[in-house]
């Protein structure tokens, strides 16, 4: 089965470009999380949905930073206008709602770069 | 509000030396506590979970975790630790609520000496 799926891998753009990173969950999955991690702030929960609606976005830094969930295969993270302090790995993950607390199951990252 | 604390950094061990780390939980109920790990340039990849039960929980690689209510913690252990296990490691814990969302430890970086 195919994991958590997350394009691009890596990306570098310019200061006030607009950013957007992508997620495809595994399939049947229907909570999705979007991650930061920097050095200086560790693991940071950005957001995130069940069964595509935006439960918690507390974690979003400002209104830079928006995500959707258009469906329960895809999302993204986009950021516009991007500043360099954005720089960071964002991590895209999903799990099975049920019962009982369900493991979360990473994407291998975006490194974002923005100069 | 729950918290994760990972006092420990970095640590060094040899290879072939017992390793131990260390995570502290604030929690105002019976949590659900995970150890994850990422190796470098990936993803974190669950190393196991409590829930209930047995205190002393068997999860991937050969790692151990036990859970001490008293102490509000969930120390991960291995007995003899092998080069591929130079990664950061991160404690996490979350609430019985299936639809609530994990707080993450600070992450702990071991490096493995040949």
């Amino acid at each position: 089965d195919a994991g958590v799926i997350q394009s691009p891998r890596h990306e570098v753009t310019e200061m006030g470009q607009e950013v957007t990173l992508r997620c495809k969950p595994i399939s049947g999955h229907n909570s999705l999380f979007w991650y930061r991690q920097t050095m200086m702030r560790g693991l940071e929960l950005l957001i995130y949905f069940n069964n595509n609606v935006p439960i918690d976005d507390s974690g979003m830094p400002e209104d830079r930073f928006s995500a959707k969930m258009p469906n329960a295969s895809f999302s993204t993270l986009k950021i516009q206008p991007s500043e360099p302090r954005d720089s960071a790995v964002y991590f895209c993950a999903s799990r099975l709602l049920a019962g009982t607390y369900n493991e979360q199951f990473f994407g291998p990252g975006t490194r974002l770069t923005v100069l | 509000a729950q918290s994760v604390t990972q006092p420990d950094i970095h640590i060094t061990v040899s290879e072939g030396a017992s390793l131990e780390l260390r995570c502290n939980y604030s929690y105002g109920a019976t949590p659900y506590l995970f150890w994850y790990v990422q190796s470098p340039g990936q993803g974190l990849q669950l190393l196991l979970k409590y829930f209930s039960g047995d205190t002393l929980v068997q999860g991937i690689k050969g790692f151990e975790a036990e859970f001490k209510r008293s102490q509000s913690s969930f120390n991960l252990r291995k007995p003899s630790v092998h080069w591929s296990d130079a990664a950061e490691y991160f404690c996490a814990v979350g609430p019985k609520a299936a639809g609530n969302k994990l707080t993450f430890g600070g992450g702990t970086r071991v490096l493995v000496k040949p």
